[in-house]
């Protein structure tokens, strides 16, 4: 257990519909980052967050992606009309401010679209 | 194009012996890399940490390697036992403003009794 918790675990859905996936870091990182991992494949950055402030998002973040973070401290990632594409496991991490500090994942929310 | 290669072959070895796994990049300058290991449904669990001026780490039975000049990283396991069945991911850290990660695509690593 690396400390960063995600909700739900899975999620299956069907095509159309709106999901909503929560994540909570590590208290005392200021750094949120999630990113989507497909079968076989590496994970793959979609955004991350300092503090409340949303600073990059990824091009593979549409426009039916939005993250939020509030208070600063957990996130949500939510899709709305939700495609098979967007089948698979979306990971969040957190991480120190720092100039080599690591990321620590959570245990990932798999998405299956139908 | 920039791209990070990990073997995508399944590497299969018998206890006891040494796993050697690379990472290969081309048109990158990584300040840091890491290695994760990652089991099946499971979120990637960080393992090392190099930096770009550092040649070798070292944690227990793990050691890695990197090489700024051939782009490539090595990550051994000494003395491998089947529990270091899984697959492992190399990532790069840029060193940019927001430290987002740019990982290989793993290599799978089977240690047989």
């Amino acid at each position: 257990d690396t400390g960063v918790s995600q909700d739900p675990r899975h999620k299956i859905t069907k095509r159309g519909q709106n999901v909503t996936f929560r994540c909570d870091p590590i208290s005392e990182h200021n750094r949120l980052y999630w990113y989507r991992q497909t079968l076989g494949q590496g994970p793959e950055f979609l955004t991350y967050f300092q503090n409340e402030a949303q600073l990059e998002k990824s091009r593979l973040l549409s426009d039916r992606f939005s993250a939020e973070r509030p208070k600063g401290s957990f996130s949500t990632l939510e899709i709305q009309r939700t495609e098979q594409g967007d089948s698979a496991m979306y990971l969040c991490a957190s991480r120190a401010t720092g100039a080599s500090e690591t990321q620590y994942f959570g245990p990932g929310t798999r998405l299956l679209v139908l | 194009s920039q791209k990070i290669e990990q073997n995508s072959e399944a590497l299969n070895i018998q206890e006891g012996k040494t796993a050697t796994l690379t990472c290969n990049y081309t048109n990158y300058s990584p300040a840091y890399l890491q290695w994760y290991r990652q089991d099946p449904g499971r979120g990637p669990v960080f393992l090392l940490l190099i930096r770009e001026n550092e040649k070798e780490k070292r944690k227990e039975r793990l050691k890695v390697t990197f090489d700024t000049t051939l782009k490539q990283s090595l990550f051994h396991i000494t003395a491998s036992q089947p529990a270091d069945s899984a697959t492992y991911l190399c990532a790069l850290d840029l060193g940019n403003a927001g430290n987002m990660l740019t990982f290989g695509g793993g290599t799978r690593l089977m240690v047989k009794p």
